[in-house]
């Protein structure tokens, strides 16, 4: 399976911090995904990328949140404000095979 | 809208028992593929299938094997002479084509395998 890459693979902050999740997709894909899944859960769709734009999104994406694709590489996705509820771990995967990174852990406290 | 049930919660088996993770989903796509994902302790994703809805060809992999079933909407993942190593949580997703031709993953609730010694 070709890799997809994400960091930090761990980070911790405070509430109400900005957070910046990074991913390096497979170079030659052209659609992004980012997944969460909150401890003890299952995996849930946040929003899927597409021609430089967000093509859809979960309910979950709510105005804290944004993504983009800066330098035509990494695919980052922010979360403004950070709340303690969006401890959890965060995924990215390209393509519609679904090739899922490592994951970053997030600890908001 | 796509579903994805993992009925079993919890299984817990003994050493060098087979065991079967059920999955059944629903879609209106005729065009989708299916997943079974590994996720450890530590978190991470491990990948092990996908299945593209043309292919329902069942497939074996060491001691694992999948059971791929349009007619009944199953995808039934079966480890054969479980190990304490399989121990973890594992999960079925099913991703359709969306409009843009490349749609996101629905992912059941995840089936908890205790493989005892």
């Amino acid at each position: 399976e070709p890799e997809v890459t994400q960091t930090p693979s761990h980070q911790v902050t405070q509430m109400g911090q900005e957070v910046i999740l990074r991913c390096v997709p497979i170079s030659n894909h052209l659609y992004f995904y980012w997944y969460r899944q909150i401890l003890g859960q299952k995996v849930e769709f946040l929003v899927s990328f597409y021609n430089n734009e967000i093509s859809e999104k979960s309910e979950i994406f709510d105005d804290q949140f944004s993504v983009e694709r800066p330098d035509g590489s990494n695919f980052t996705l922010k979360i403004r404000s950070t709340k303690l509820e969006d401890s959890a771990m965060y995924f990215c995967a390209t393509n519609e095979e679904q090739y899922f990174g490592p994951g970053t852990r997030l600890t908001v406290t | 809208a796509q579903k994805v049930t993992q009925a079993q919660t919890e299984i817990s088996v003994v050493e060098k028992e087979d065991v079967t993770l059920d999955c059944v989903y629903e879609t209106r796509d005729t065009t989708y593929y299916l997943f079974w994902y590994k996720q450890p302790p530590s978190g991470e994703l491990v990948f092990l299938i996908r299945r593209n809805s043309f292919d329902e060809q069942n497939e074996i992999s060491g001691r694992y094997s999948w059971n791929f079933q349009k007619s009944t909407s199953s995808f039934n993942f079966t480890i054969t002479a479980s190990q304490v190593v399989d121990s973890a949580v594992y999960f079925c997703a099913l991703s359709e084509k969306g409009y843009t031709n490349a749609g996101k993953s629905t992912f059941g609730d995840g089936t908890t395998l205790t493989v005892k010694p």
